[in-house]
């Protein structure tokens, strides 16, 4: 299993700021994703933050919009910039059990999630 | 790609048994998992079927057909705190990112 403490849990901020959204895992993990939910929606993929490398992006997510870092194996950030009322949302990372192994793992666990309001 | 199709809302009384179907389009995959998520929480991991069949965990069942690109979740002995959303979940086989489903909203009344 894995344990992981998101943060902030929630934050209003006025349009054309940025905020900077906190992941720690209790374990090592090679990948870690975020992802983000509209209420009463589904859950889309932002992007997977890999250590040591850029993160890879979905299609309609950008790095200038969305920067992730990934300094060491339990920790990542994502960023949301130049925030607009379109990015009021939540915002959940996500890791692979890391007791489970390989490339047929489906078993996520999440972060609390970090509701965003945009004003 | 990958695109999975569940129906938006169910509604079931107390004790009943509900059935949350997901109909998948994936080129290749690896299995279909479910996942609940209570309003205000995050998602948690219920079931994985890797195999066509029925897989029984509790009050829970997942069963999958590949050939008919189909699965759901069964839910029996109903409670009222399993009201929350459900979302099926698949992983293409040469993919590492796990897509869900519409997602399910599932009421259970008195």
């Amino acid at each position: 299993s894995a344990v992981i403490s998101q943060k902030p849990s929630r934050d209003i901020c006025q349009r054309g700021t940025s905020l900077t959204i906190q992941c720690q895992v209790d374990s090592q993990v090679t990948m870690m994703f975020w992802y983000r939910q509209q209420p009463g929606q589904s859950l889309t993929l932002i992007a997977t933050a890999n250590q040591g490398s850029e993160a890879t992006y979905e299609s309609g997510f950008v790095i200038d919009k969305f920067p992730i870092s990934r300094p060491n194996l339990t920790f990542s950030t994502l960023t949301v910039s130049n925030m607009s009322p379109e990015d009021s949302s939540i915002y959940l990372c996500s890791v692979e059990d890391p007791d489970l192994g390989g490339r047929a793992n489906e078993k996520l666990f999440f972060g609390s999630g970090t509701q965003l309001s945009v004003l | 790609g990958q695109s999975l199709e569940q129906p938006s809302e169910v509604t079931a009384v107390e004790g009943a048994i509900v059935q949350i179907n997901c109909t998948y389009q994936t080129s290749g995959f690896y299995g279909l998992s479910w996942y609940q998520q209570h309003d205000g929480g995050a998602p948690t991991f219920l079931s994985y079927n890797a195999l066509d069949g029925l897989e029984e965990t509790g009050r829970f069942s997942s069963f999958l057909s590949r050939s008919d690109s189909y699965g759901y979740l069964l839910l029996q002995e109903l409670q009222m705190k399993d009201s929350a959303s459900y979302f099926c979940a698949v992983k293409g086989r040469y993919s590492y990112k796990l897509i869900f489903g519409s997602g399910t909203r599932l009421l259970v009344r008195p």
